[in-house]
């Protein structure tokens, strides 16, 4: 299995611009979490898909940030529109049914 | 409510001596508790994993860890660094059947002098 395959690697763009962050999940987790990492804050968790369902989302920071499973094998996290501080590293992960987290890379997005 | 809590934000040893990473949990039952690793520009990786089968426990690249209830630790050890080891090191609990409810300690920088 390819592990968890997150694009792009590496995003810069400007304040106000469209940003869409995608991932696939590796194959037969059913469950899905995005998180963002910046020096700050560290590891946040930002939203929880089971079986394709947001159940959590409380950890979204506000409305310019959505997130979509429409199937089991691939998710988005959408910023509109972008600022500064959402410059960070965001991480998907599945879990498998042990526990086990498995990370993707990361996407790292600059937002001048 | 569930915490954890790594008790050094950096830790500094020279190679080929041991080390030793803190890590103190909350938890109403019986967690499980991880140890991940990230180097640079990674995502996080399983180093090991407690899951009351076994007190002690053994994970990748020689690293274990010992689940201590009565002091509600779960300590990260090597007996001897590597250069390699230089990484960022996070204490994971998943409380009692609320898999979604993972949370991320702090982080401990590991650095190996040479």
């Amino acid at each position: 299995d390819a592990g968890v395959i997150q694009s792009p690697r590496h995003e810069v763009t400007e304040m106000g611009q469209e940003v869409t962050l995608r991932c696939k999940p590796i194959s037969g987790h059913n469950s899905l979490f995005w998180y963002r990492q910046t020096m700050m804050r560290g590891l946040e968790l930002l939203i929880y898909f089971n079986n394709n369902v947001p159940i959590d989302d409380s950890g979204m920071p506000e409305d310019r940030f959505s997130a979509k499973m429409p199937n089991a094998s691939f998710s988005t996290l959408k910023i509109q529109p972008s600022e500064p501080r959402d410059s960070a590293v965001y991480f998907c992960a599945s879990p498998h049914s042990t526990g086990e987290l498995f990370f993707g890379e990361g996407s790292r997005l600059t937002v001048l | 409510a569930q915490s954890v809590t790594q008790l050094d934000s950096h830790v500094s040893v020279s190679e080929g001596t041991p080390v030793l990473l803190r890590c103190n949990y909350s938890s109403s039952y019986s967690p499980s508790l991880f140890w991940y690793v990230q180097h640079p520009n990674k995502g996080l990786q399983l180093l090991l994993k407690y899951t009351s089968a076994a007190t002690l426990v053994k994970g990748i690249n020689g690293f274990e860890a010992e689940f201590k209830k009565s002091e509600t630790s779960f300590h990260l050890t090597k007996p001897s660094a590597h250069m390699s080891d230089a990484a960022e090191y996070f204490c994971v609990v998943i409380p009692y059947s609320s898999a979604s409810k993972i949370i991320f300690g702090s982080g401990t920088r590991l650095s190996i002098r040479p």
